[in-house]
């Protein structure tokens, strides 16, 4: 049974530069969350998709943006990157179960803008 | 605004000690769940908690959650070298899918 997985591993780019990230949620997962990790602090909730829609947005601004497709596989995009973009991308898949909430994650994305 | 403040923040012990590890909130959760995470990784899911006054455990792990499901702590019990890593308790509150985490503690067990 796959996890979740995350692509690509790593990423350099530039200042105003756009980038995607992605992620497949764990088998049977059907909600997808992204978390942003500065070093040494804990993940900061982004947002949750769950049927193809946003539905819940954390403290970050229009620059981030997502996409959930119908195999349920989400995209994270980031546009005009600032420096204290850098950092790690978690993305995290769980199951609509009630009371639960358990995330499962994936490996991230290590994400440096220069 | 919506915290979980874990305490301590950084802990540092001998092989063999135990250690009890706090996570406190003002909101309400449905339930909670605690994760280690190793530098440059993802959270490992360790626990989920959903009941008030439940307590699970797992093997030298043992979880609590508090009665008005607002805390919950973690205690380890002759702690291990493989214990060492970033600790976080999470959760959403009650009536929002703003999943937040806590602040972290930070465990080293010497050997």
């Amino acid at each position: 049974d796959a996890g979740v997985t995350q692509s690509p591993t790593h990423l350099i780019k530039t200042r105003g530069q756009q980038v995607t990230l992605r992620c497949s949620p764990k088998s049977g997962h059907d909600t997808v969350s992204w978390y942003q990790q500065a070093l040494g602090q804990g993940p900061q909730f982004i947002f949750q998709y769950y049927e193809e829609e946003e539905r819940q947005r954390g403290n970050f601004p229009d620059r981030f943006s997502g996409h959930q497709f119908p195999n349920y596989s989400s995209e994270l995009n980031v546009n005009a990157l600032l420096l204290g973009d850098s950092a790690l991308y978690l993305c995290a898949s769980s199951a609509v179960e009630g009371v639960r909430n358990e995330q499962y994650f994936g490996p991230g994305t290590r994400l440096t803008v220069t | 605004t919506q915290l979980l403040e874990q305490s301590p923040q950084f802990l540092s012990i001998q092989e063999g000690e135990n250690l009890t590890v706090y996570c406190n909130s003002s909101s309400v959760f449905s339930s909670l769940q605690w994760y280690r995470q190793e530098p440059g990784e993802g959270p490992v899911l360790l626990v989920t908690v959903v009941t008030g006054g439940e307590v699970k455990k797992l093997k030298r792990l043992t979880f609590q959650f508090g009665d008005a499901r607002k805390d919950s702590s973690l205690h380890i019990t002759a702690a291990q070298p493989g214990d060492t890593g970033l600790y976080l308790c999470a959760g959403a509150p009650r009536g929002t899918y703003k999943y937040i985490f806590g602040t972290g503690t930070r465990l080293k067990v010497l050997a």
